[in-house]
């Protein structure tokens, strides 16, 4: 089963609200990875899981949040949404430094 | 900078054609090259890859080539089908970072 699901699929919200999304995985990697998709753009990466390890990337630091409670579930949160979030997040998970990795459907998150 | 850029960002071949689809990339320390094929409502699923150590990578219809010195490769699907016709996006690997970084995506549509 290489099956990478996200929940909820969408996602309506306010400006300044918070938004939590979830991604759960059960081939038992040790690695997995949020993106943010924009039409017409490349995904982007977030921040990523190395077990209990959380590393953001530098340009979102501030932007985003994450848990990982156990290796099958991590989440995104963001803390107030503005309209610039409005996008698709794809959630992904690896074997850390093997290159394959399995993506989910993506959350597509609407802010109003 | 972008690391990973795609051309041409949308496609039309018709049925039985060969769809030729480009890459190019600037970091010279990227080592591992997948594309992943996405089809509307769904993630990115790995279609075939290639080490930064071959030229060539055949699966069916898909082949991809690769040019080392010129830091260019190429996606050809021979015989295109409709059912082909999804995104399809160029990936980067630095095995230092665990990271891959992702083009823009090209548009294939193949009419029948």
């Amino acid at each position: 089963d290489t099956t990478v699901k996200q929940n909820p699929r969408y996602k309506l919200a306010r400006v300044g609200k918070p938004v939590n999304l979830i991604c759960s995985q059960t081939m038992n990697h040790d690695t997995m990875y949020w993106y943010q998709k924009k039409p017409n753009q490349a995904p982007k990466l977030l921040l990523f899981y190395y077990d209990k390890i959380l590393n953001r990337e530098a340009d979102t630091f501030e932007k985003f949040q994450s848990s990982r409670p156990n290796n099958s579930f991590c989440s995104l949160y963001i803390g107030s949404a503005g309209l610039e979030y409005s996008a698709m997040y794809l959630c992904a998970s690896s074997t850390f430094n093997y290159a394959e990795q399995f993506f989910g459907p993506g959350t597509r998150l609407t802010v109003l | 900078q972008q690391q990973v850029r795609q051309s041409p960002q949308s496609l039309t071949v018709w049925e039985g054609e060969t769809a030729i689809l480009n890459c190019s990339y600037e970091d010279s320390t990227f080592n591992y090259f997948p594309w992943y094929q996405q089809f509307p409502g769904e993630g990115p699923a790995l279609l075939i890859s290639i080490r930064s150590v071959s030229d060539k990578k055949e699966d069916g219809r898909f082949t991809i080539f690769f040019n080392k010195r010129e830091k260019k490769l190429s996606l050809h699907i021979t015989d295109s089908q409709p059912g082909d016709s999804a995104t399809y996006f160029c990936a980067a690997y630095n095995t230092n970072t665990g990271k891959l970084t992702f083009g823009d995506g090209t548009v294939l549509t193949v009419k029948p």
